[in-house]
């Protein structure tokens, strides 16, 4: 499935480290959504981007900081995290709100 | 804001029964409303989906109820199979808008035992 791609798959980063997480649709939607997937909040939606302008934060920590540079790109840039962001983070896209997401395979993110 | 409600959180059925997931939500004016499928170690992908314009949809095993009304949604799997144990997502959103986004409630594992 090369719809929705998401680099890394796996990251490990120490508190004090700055990382990027990237994201890349092929599918020519005009949406993209971040997710969260944890134990405790299964989909838990942090930023969506319609037409590559930010409509949505869900009152995000600011250590966590969005770039969409097209509509075929979504950045999540990490730093200075906490132990308790360890998760699966989900990219998406659509055609806009309201209708199908298509996922990313997801990154594992661990914070040590 | 939206607000989706799913129950049970776990479901464990034998192989060949039916399942029933249940979703109910808070904003009337939610007019989508889809289900995804998460196995284990992979992404959420659509099932099934509905619009507010109909009260139930099949496909093959699988069915979606609507209940405007009511506020209430369900997923139904007939003759269930291992393959189909999963943790599954109800959600609910509004299409058209920048109020549309995709709420989720918080998912049911079901297990089918063989």
């Amino acid at each position: 499935e090369t719809g929705v791609t998401q680099t890394p798959r796996h990251l490990v980063m120490g508190m004090t480290n700055k990382k990027s997480l990237k994201c890349e649709q092929h599918l020519g939607h005009n949406a993209m959504y971040w997710y969260k997937q944890s134990a405790k909040k299964p989909l838990e939606l942090m930023f969506v981007y319609s037409l590559e302008e930010r409509v949505e934060n869900n009152s995000v920590p600011s250590r966590f900081s969005p770039e969409c540079p097209n509509s075929s790109h979504l950045f999540l840039h990490l730093h200075t995290l906490q132990p308790e962001d360890s998760a699966l983070y989900l990219c998406a896209s659509s055609q806009g709100p309201g209708y199908e997401q298509y996922f990313g395979p997801g990154t594992r993110l661990t914070v040590t | 804001g939206e607000n989706v409600e799913q129950h049970p959180s776990t479901l464990s059925v034998q192989e060949g029964d039916s399942a029933v997931i249940k979703c109910t939500y808070s904003d009337s004016a939610s007019n989508y409303f889809p289900w995804y499928k998460q196995e284990l170690g992979k992404r959420p992908q659509l099932i099934i989906d509905i619009r507010s314009n109909v009260g139930e949809k099949k496909d093959q095993r699988i069915a979606v109820t609507l209940n405007k009304t009511a506020k209430h949604f369900s997923l139904h799997i007939t003759e269930t199979q291992p393959e189909d144990s999963a943790v599954y997502f109800c959600a609910a959103s509004s299409y058209g808008g920048s109020q549309g986004n995709l709420i989720f409630g918080k998912g049911t594992k079901l297990s089918v035992k063989p």
